[in-house]
């Protein structure tokens, strides 16, 4: 069965600085996804990645995905206030569709 | 941008009461999914739905449980008799299952059993 772990689960950082959160997942996946959650809201799409090597940004965003290492990684690049939430990578496997989520990693941006 | 859309956004029922939990996906999407999210922790897999079936499902979606697509537009999330752990934000997603494509959620439905 498909495991999805992140690392770390909590992250507080000040403003301007980078940081990365990472994501494993236990056997061969399809597809990987990012989201970002707000409190009490719904999940908002970031990414999809497909292939290995695959790497997208969005703004202070930038995902990339190593598929032999089954790991993907979330960078933030001089973060600002605004990217406070919750970041769930989820993978997914083709032929039952069904997305399996890690654990999310809280990220406090501190001014 | 399409949106997944859910009714209510909250319910509050009594224990071993019904609730129907109602979506509405993407017109052109083929594949549904319920899931759910306790709290403060990670989203949970309840169930897939493809062709007019269920095409998946975990060891949450226990007899309780069941989904339908009554009427070709308009998904539903039914939970027979309700217990004090189904409290839980319930959302739905939808997928046209194209490669390349965005998973979509809908806002939620927030369920609180007393």
């Amino acid at each position: 069965e498909l495991k999805v772990e992140q690392n770390p689960l909590f992250l507080s950082m000040q403003e301007g600085k980078n940081y990365t959160i990472y994501c494993n997942y236990s056997t061969t996946s399809d597809r990987l996804y990012w989201y970002r959650q707000d409190p009490g809201k719904s999940l908002e799409s970031l990414f999809v990645l497909l292939s290995n090597g695959a790497v997208k940004q969005e703004g202070r965003l930038m995902a990339s995905l190593d598929t032999k290492a089954r790991l993907s990684t979330l960078h933030i690049t001089a973060a600002v206030h605004d990217l406070s939430a919750t970041y769930f990578c989820a993978a997914l496997t083709l032929g039952n569709e069904k997305l399996t989520f890690g654990t999310g990693t809280r990220l406090t941006i501190i001014p | 941008e399409p949106e997944v859309t859910q009714t209510p956004s909250h319910q509050v029922t009594q224990m071993g009461q019904e609730v129907i939990l109602r979506c509405v996906p993407i017109s052109n999407h083929l594949y549904f999914y319920w899931y759910r999210q306790i709290l403060g922790q990670k989203v949970e897999f309840l169930v897939s739905f493809y062709n007019n079936e269920i095409s998946e499902k975990s060891e949450i979606f226990d007899d309780q449980f069941s989904v339908e697509r009554p009427d070709g537009s308009n998904f539903t999330l039914k939970i027979r008799s309700t217990k004090l752990e189904d409290s839980a934000m319930y959302f739905c997603a939808s997928i046209g299952g194209q490669l390349n494509e965005k998973l979509f959620f809908g806002s939620g439905t927030q369920l609180s059993v007393l």
